[in-house]
């Protein structure tokens, strides 16, 4: 079973267009994360929800909402698409508590942008 | 603000031989984590080892083993009888003990590690 699952792994839109990329993990896991990786292979945060709550949310531009309905999802829409977010993005989990806990990161999604 | 410094962008080892990933990184607390992820081409994020910075023993896992020097704020990445499944990409990584804002993972730029056989 897979722990970090991310739907889908592969999407190809045209620019202007309305994208959501879907997250779900059944670790039991309270944290849970959205990280870009850019052409470069540089990782960074977007947001961070514990709870359904949100507890990071970096400069991200407002076209990206995530959104968490229970504690197991975290979803990211996008609106309209542009093509600097062509990118990977990577869902994550962790357990509660900061610090020692490992993220346990989904298989990422591909999104390019034309 | 933390941040990670890994200084090779690209490394290369024989396979059986042994390669030292470099990573440097700054921060004001005293108590943190440090981790390296393995990024194979599959895409996966696998957590390779991580260290309590309070811990003064450098961890290890199998053919992994890390050199910790807190004063010098470097955790370099010791892989022994390579293999050709250790290329990949290596990211470095930091986070705070404290949660909040400041509890995500912060990454460095990474290291291509190719093996030859």
């Amino acid at each position: 079973d897979t722990a970090v699952s991310q739907t889908p792994k592969y999407l190809v839109t045209q620019m202007g267009n309305d994208k959501s990329i879907k997250c779900e993990q059944n670790l039991g896991h309270d944290t849970m994360y959205w990280y870009k990786q850019d052409s470069k292979k540089f990782l960074k945060i977007m947001f961070s929800y514990n709870n359904k709550e949100l507890i990071i949310n970096e400069t991200v531009p407002n076209r990206f909402s995530p959104k968490s309905p229970d504690k197991a999802h975290l979803n990211l829409h996008i609106n309209s698409l542009e093509l600097g977010d062509s990118a990977v993005y990577f869902c994550a989990s962790s357990p509660r508590g900061a610090g020692a806990n490992v993220l346990t990161f989904g298989a990422g999604s591909r999104l390019t942008v034309l | 603000a933390q941040t990670v410094t890994q200084s090779q962008p690209e490394m290369s080892v024989q396979e059986a031989e042994t390669v030292t990933l470099s990573c440097t990184y700054d921060t004001s607390e005293s108590d943190y984590y440090l981790f390296w992820y393995k990024q194979p081409p599959s895409r996966q994020m696998i957590l390779v080892i991580r260290q309590e910075a309070y811990k003064q023993q450098n961890a290890t896992e199998n053919r992994f083993s890390v050199n910790f020097q807190k004063a010098a704020k470097s955790f370099s990445l010791k892989i022994s009888d390579s293999q050709l499944g250790d290329a990949a990409m290596y990211f470095c990584a930091y986070r705070s003990k404290y949660g909040g804002s400041q509890g995500n993972l912060i990454f460095g730029k990474g290291t291509k590690l190719s093996v030859k056989p």
